[in-house]
C-alpha cells in the first residue's frame, strides 16, 4: 500500500440499506478526512479526525457516521442510505493533528448511487 | 458565509498562457491551496500560498493578495495534459479547508 487507498471504487446501492465505505493510509498521517464531490458544487467536508481516537463533524455531517480506532483506518459508514447521497466521496490525509494547515492528500475515490 | 468563487470552465490553446482566478470571503484566513483533478481521478496538490505575492513552481505559479481575497494561478506552456478541473480552496480559522467548486480548463491544440 502506498498512500490512501479506498474501497469500494464504485457501489450500486438500494435506499434503506447501510454501507460502510473504507479508508486506509499508510503514511502515519494524524489526521484524516472524508469528503463528497458532487458536480457544480466544491469538495464538502462529511467529518474529520484529527487524530485516533477522536471525530469531528463537517459541513454536511447527517446521515454518516464515522470512527477513528487506528491511526490508519478511517471508515465512513451510511446507516441507511438516501438518494439524495450518491455521490463520489474522497477520503483525504494530512500529517498535522488539526490547530496548523497542512496538506491533504486523497484517495482516489468511491463513486456510490442510491437508487 | 463562505464563499469560493472561481470561473466554472476556460479554454486554452496548448502552448499558451491562461490564469485562473479565485476569489474567496471565509470566517479567517490560514492559506490557500490550488489542486488540480483530472476527470474520475483524486485531486492533487499544486500549490499553497500564505503570505501575499508570487509562489513560482516550474510551468505553474501562484499568486495571492489577502487584502482583496484574491489569487490566481498561472499555466504557462500549455500542454494537452494539463486538461483539467483546478480547485481553489482556502484554510479558515478552523483550519478547514473551503472548497471552490473548481475550474474546467480546456486545451485546445
Amino acid at each position: 500500500i502506498a498512500g490512501i487507498t479506498q474501497a469500494p471504487t464504485s457501489q450500486i446501492l438500494a435506499a434503506g440499506r447501510r454501507m460502510t465505505l473504507r479508508c486506509t493510509q499508510d503514511m502515519r498521517h494524524n489526521a484524516m478526512y472524508w469528503y463528497r464531490q458532487d458536480l457544480g458544487l466544491g469538495l464538502r467536508l462529511i467529518h474529520y479526525s484529527n487524530t485516533a481516537g477522536t471525530t469531528g463533524k463537517g459541513e454536511v455531517p447527517d446521515g454518516y457516521s464515522v470512527s477513528r480506532a487506528n491511526t490508519d483506518d478511517f471508515p465512513l459508514t451510511l446507516a441507511s442510505a438516501v438518494p439524495s447521497q450518491t455521490s463520489v466521496y474522497f477520503c483525504a490525509s494530512s500529517e498535522g493533528s488539526g490547530g496548523s494547515t497542512d496538506t491533504q492528500y486523497f484517495g482516489p475515490g468511491t463513486r456510490l448511487t442510491v437508487l | 458565509g463562505q464563499n469560493i468563487d472561481q470561473p466554472t470552465e476556460m479554454t486554452a490553446t496548448e502552448g499558451a498562457i491562461v490564469q485562473i482566478n479565485c476569489t474567496y470571503q471565509t470566517s479567517g484566513f490560514n492559506g490557500l491551496f490550488w489542486y488540480q483533478q483530472h476527470a474520475g481521478e483524486a485531486p492533487t496538490f499544486l500549490s499553497y500560498n500564505v503570505l501575499d505575492g508570487l509562489e513560482e513552481k516550474g510551468r505553474f505559479s501562484s499568486f495571492l493578495s489577502r487584502s482583496k481575497g484574491y489569487s490566481y494561478l498561472l499555466l504557462k506552456e500549455l500542454q494537452m495534459k494539463d486538461s483539467a478541473s483546478y480547485l481553489c480552496a482556502v484554510s479558515d480559522s478552523n483550519y478547514q479547508l473551503i472548497w471552490g467548486a473548481g475550474t474546467k480548463l480546456i486545451i485546445k491544440p
